[in-house]
């Protein structure tokens, strides 16, 4: 059963440049949440998609952006990319539980950017 | 928003002491916790998680952790470190459909 993958694994950008970070969840997962994660601190929620729609979203700007395709596997897209969105992004994925707030998160190995 | 609080950035352990890594939450409502381990250039793994059936949690790896709403904790242990728990340890708490992280502790074991 494979589990939460991420690609690519790393990449270079330079500033201005757009990316976009692709992910697969866990085999009967349905919901994937993406977070970024500076070095030396702790993951900071992007956003979450459930049912390709936008469900939540955390503080980010509006250059990120995201979508969830009918296989429930997702994409998190940055435009005009800054030298602060150089960061660990993980991709997490769960089975939405009737009681919000209960599902376990499972995340994947993440994308490393750089940005130049 | 519900939060959590981890004390001490750092630890540092001899090989087969005991490994304790404190959490605080700050939270109205009964909450939903979880702890991660990050190993090094990897993502997060799910150590345990507490959902209030039990507030003794058992985890992976020989890790535990105890729910005590009295002092609003939820502090992980192993009895014994081996060398292969040296990496990063996180608090979660549950918010709605996100999870709100702590800032990490980085567990360092000593031969």
């Amino acid at each position: 059963d494979a589990g939460v993958t991420q690609s690519p694994t790393h990449l270079i950008k330079t500033r201005g440049q757009q990316v976009t970070l692709r992910c697969s969840p866990k085999s009967g997962h349905d919901t994937v949440s993406w977070y970024q994660q500076a070095l030396g601190q702790g993951p900071q929620f992007i956003f979450q998609y459930y049912e390709e729609e936008e469900r939540q979203r955390g503080n980010f700007p509006d250059r990120f952006s995201g979508h969830q395709f009918p296989n429930y596997s997702s994409e998190l897209n940055v435009n005009a990319l800054l030298l602060g969105d150089s960061a660990l992004y993980l991709c997490a994925s769960s089975l939405a539980n009737r009681e919000v707030g209960t599902d376990t998160q499972y995340f994947g190995p993440g994308t490393r950017l750089t940005v130049l | 928003a519900q939060s959590v609080t981890q004390l001490g950035s750092h630890v540092s352990v001899s090989e087969g002491a005991l490994v304790l890594l404190r959490c605080n939450y700050s939270s109205s409502v009964p909450p939903y916790l979880f702890w991660y381990v990050q190993y090094p250039n990897q993502g997060l793994q799910l150590l345990l998680k507490y959902t209030s059936a039990a507030t003794l949690v058992k985890g992976i790896n020989g890790f535990e952790a105890e729910f005590k709403k009295s002092e609003t904790s939820f502090h992980l242990t192993k009895p014994s470190a081996h060398m292969s728990d040296a990496a990063e340890y996180f608090c979660a708490v549950s918010n709605d459909y996100k999870l709100s992280f702590g800032a990490g502790t980085t567990v360092t074991v000593r031969a």
